[in-house]
């Protein structure tokens, strides 16, 4: 149980265009997912937070324009990196957490990553 | 604010031998400690975890790591390593009510088997 996907895997597009990465709970409704990036040889950093319902939670010096966050449904948070650009190549990292109260609700359960490389 | 350390970036050790990853932990409160283990193209996955209670804490795997409060670490620990172990490790603490809000991950440790 608990498994979260994530889709593409891998992307490669052009700078100036736009790119949406999804992150899925498979077998459980998760009320809170979270967006990490993680650099080549380094660790991940916490994005932003995502709620169901409401506006994402974004950590310092993250650019929310850039950055889009939708939380529509409590198995499916997108990702959509606007106007990419040669440096917002990385590797993109999504979890998901239980609802407070069931199993699990103490442990983020992540996803694969997807890579994007931008030209 | 929290943060991790990880002070070994690669390690490598003869398979069967045992293993010990060092993670200390910088955090102001009693802290909620995790070791994850990342391999290629699969996402993390948790090996254990520690709230409160017993200070030695057993996880998946035939993992177990030990909290020592004096020394602020939590490190990971295997008696005997198989090929399969081969990944990168991290280490991270977490904020929030229970622990499992604001992640803050270490730089990861790169475990190497040799046969």
């Amino acid at each position: 149980g608990a498994v979260v996907s994530q889709h593409p895997s891998r992307v490669i597009c052009k700078s100036g265009t736009s790119v949406k990465i999804e992150c899925r709970s498979l077998d459980f409704q998760a009320t809170t997912m979270f967006w990490y990036r993680q650099f080549p040889k380094q660790s991940l950093m916490l994005m932003a937070t995502s709620n169901e319902g409401s506006k994402a939670t974004y950590e310092q010096g993250v650019e929310k324009d850039k950055f889009l966050i939708n939380h529509a449904s409590l198995t499916l948070s997108t990702l959509t990196v606007t106007s990419a650009h040669p440096e917002d190549s990385s590797f993109y990292i999504c979890s998901a957490r239980v609802p407070y109260g069931l199993e699990g609700s103490d442990t983020q359960y992540f996803g694969p990553g997807t890579r994007l490389t931008v030209l | 604010a929290q943060s991790v350390t990880q002070p070994d970036i690669h390690i490598t050790v003869s398979e069967g031998a045992s293993l010990e990853l060092r993670c200390n932990y910088s955090y102001g409160a009693t802290p909620y400690l995790f070791w994850y283990v990342q391999s290629p193209g699969q996402g993390l996955q948790l090996l254990l975890k520690y709230f409160s209670g017993d200070t030695l804490v057993q996880g998946i795997k035939g993992f177990e790591a030990e909290f020592k409060r004096s020394q602020s670490s939590f490190n990971l620990r295997k008696p005997s390593v198989h090929w399969s172990d081969a990944a990168e490790y991290f280490c991270a603490v977490g904020a929030g009510d229970f622990g499992n809000e604001k992640l803050t991950f270490g730089t990861g440790t790169r475990l190497t088997i040799i046969p």
